[in-house]
């Protein structure tokens, strides 16, 4: 069983849906989660950073961290056809575990 | 600021063979870590250097090793080439990485693609 399970997708919206991408994590040990996006033949670039449970939220962006059920969520308001990337959420114990990525289309 | 760079960007070996890979960090980061990227397993923890000493050592085999320069910049090596080897390699550079339980924000280079014939 791996670290961080994610679900591959791919998932398509249309312009203007609220997306939702999920992940579940398998340490209880994990303190620091995070979100990054990855746009084709680039690195991954760091969305959202949350420590312990609860909500962050920036701009249209919210994270989401239940650790009682070991759940990941970021949420999408409002979404774009630039937000059309691959999504990877990570978990941080002693070193860094992700996920293998959802690949998200947005839809004009 | 310049961001971390990876050198080459693309790169084609075969089997057997040995490969170096580069990775700058943006100046004044102390911390570099490698990962590699598959379709299937995603982005897995390769190691991480700070000041020049391995820090933290993901669960790769011994043909994969590293080292960090003065300068914070660092090499990947991977010898005795396998198919399976090929990847996406990705570097990642931070102020001060991963501590005792905690850590600070990676910034990705854009990776060496790597293909392995």
């Amino acid at each position: 069983q791996k670290e961080v399970e994610q679900d591959p997708g791919p998932l398509s919206v249309p312009e203007g849906a609220i997306v939702s991408l999920n992940c579940t994590y398998s340490n209880s040990a994990f303190q620091y989660f995070m979100w990054y996006r990855q746009y084709s033949r680039k690195g991954p670039e760091l969305l959202m950073y949350t420590y312990s449970s609860g909500n962050k939220e920036d701009g249209r962006f919210t994270a989401q961290v239940d650790k009682s059920s070991k759940y990941i969520s970021l949420f999408i308001r409002d979404s774009q056809p630039s937000d059309s990337a691959t999504y990877l959420c990570a978990a941080f114990g002693n070193q860094f575990y992700f996920g293998t990525g959802t690949s998200l289309t947005v839809i004009p | 600021k310049a961001g971390v760079t990876q050198t080459p960007r693309y790169l084609i070996k075969t089997r057997g063979q040995q490969v170096t890979l580069s990775c700058s960090p943006i100046s004044g980061h102390r911390s570099v870590s490698w990962y590699q990227q598959t379709p299937g397993q995603g982005l897995q923890f390769l190691f991480e250097y700070f000041s020049e000493t391995q820090r933290n050592k993901g669960n790769f085999p011994g043909r994969f090793s590293g080292r960090q320069f003065s300068n914070s910049r660092s090499e990947m090596n991977v010898s005795t080439l396998e198919l399976g080897d090929s990847a996406l390699y990705l570097c990642a550079s931070s102020l001060l990485g991963t501590g005792t339980g905690s850590t600070d924000t990676q910034y990705f280079g854009p990776g060496t693609r790597l293909t392995v014939l």
